[in-house]
C-alpha cells in the first residue's frame, strides 16, 4: 500500500535560516504529492503541490520538486520566519484514489527570532 | 466565503456511547471526506462521500458510519466509543472529478473518550 515517511522532528531554527524537511513515499503508478501546514488550532492548508515527476511545486517561498528515481518530495525555504512555525504534513494521492489522501506523521517546526 | 465548517470542536465522552461529528463543506463543493488525526500523528483517512453515498473506504471498522446529505454536508458517527478513538476528526471537502484531491479542511472536533 501507499505509505509517506518524514524526517523525525521537531525541528527548531532561527529566522532567516534555511529549512529542509525530508519526505519519501512508497506507492503504486504516479501518485500526486502534497505539502500541508496546520497552524495552532486550525485546520491543515494546502501549502503546494506536485502531480507528475519533476514538476516543482511553490508558495510563499516553499518549494518542493517531485523526484520519482528517489522516490522524495522534500520541503525547502530559502528564509524561514517566525510565523512559518507550524506542522508541516507531507501527502500522497493515488492515481485511482480521488481525495483520498495518505499523510506522513508531521514534522514540527519552530522558528525562533 | 465561508470554508469548512465542523461542530462540536471539542467533546467529551465515555466508553460505550455513540458520538455524531457534523460538517458542512466549502461552498461549491461536493464531495466530502473524514480523517481521524490521532495526537503527534498524521491524519488517517476514515471515508468519503460524493452524491450521499460511500464512495471510498479507509481501514476503519464498522463502527464508524456517516452520512451525506443533498446540500453536501455530512455527519459522521462513532458507535461504541473505545478509548483509542480519542482524536481530533477533520472533515475535508473537494470538488469532484480533476479537483479531487484539492482538499480544505476544517478545524476539527476534539474527541476524548473517559
Amino acid at each position: 500500500g501507499n505509505s509517506v515517511t518524514q524526517m523525525e522532528g521537531p525541528v527548531t531554527l532561527s529566522e532567516e535560516a534555511f529549512l529542509t524537511i525530508n519526505c519519501t513515499y512508497t506507492a503504486t503508478g504516479y501518485p500526486s504529492l502534497f505539502w500541508y501546514v496546520q497552524y495552532p488550532g486550525e485546520g491543515l492548508q494546502l501549502l503546494l503541490k506536485a502531480t507528475k515527476a519533476d514538476d516543482k511545486g511553490s508558495n510563499k517561498g516553499f518549494e518542493a520538486t517531485y523526484r520519482k528515481e528517489t522516490t522524495s518530495f522534500h520541503l525547502e525555504k530559502g528564509s524561514v520566519q517566525v510565523s512559518d512555525s507550524a506542522v508541516y504534513f507531507c501527502a500522497l494521492a493515488g492515481g485511482t484514489s480521488y481525495g483520498k489522501l495518505t499523510f506522513g506523521q508531521g514534522t514540527i517546526l519552530t522558528v525562533h527570532p | 466565503d465561508a470554508g469548512v465548517t465542523q461542530s462540536p470542536t471539542h467533546l467529551i465522552k465515555t466508553r460505550g456511547q455513540q458520538v455524531t461529528l457534523r460538517c458542512s463543506p466549502k461552498s461549491g463543493h461536493d464531495t466530502v471526506s473524514w480523517y481521524q488525526q490521532a495526537l503527534g500523528q498524521g491524519p488517517q483517512f476514515i471515508f468519503q462521500y460524493y452524491e450521499e453515498e460511500e464512495r471510498q473506504r479507509g481501514n476503519f471498522p464498522d463502527r464508524f458510519s456517516g452520512h451525506q446529505f443533498p446540500n453536501y454536508s455530512s455527519e459522521l458517527n462513532v458507535n461504541a466509543l473505545l478509548l483509542g478513538d480519542s482524536a481530533l476528526y477533520l472533515c475535508a471537502s473537494s470538488l469532484s472529478g480533476g479537483g479531487a484531491n484539492v482538499l480544505t479542511f476544517g478545524a476539527g472536533s476534539r474527541l476524548t473518550v473517559l
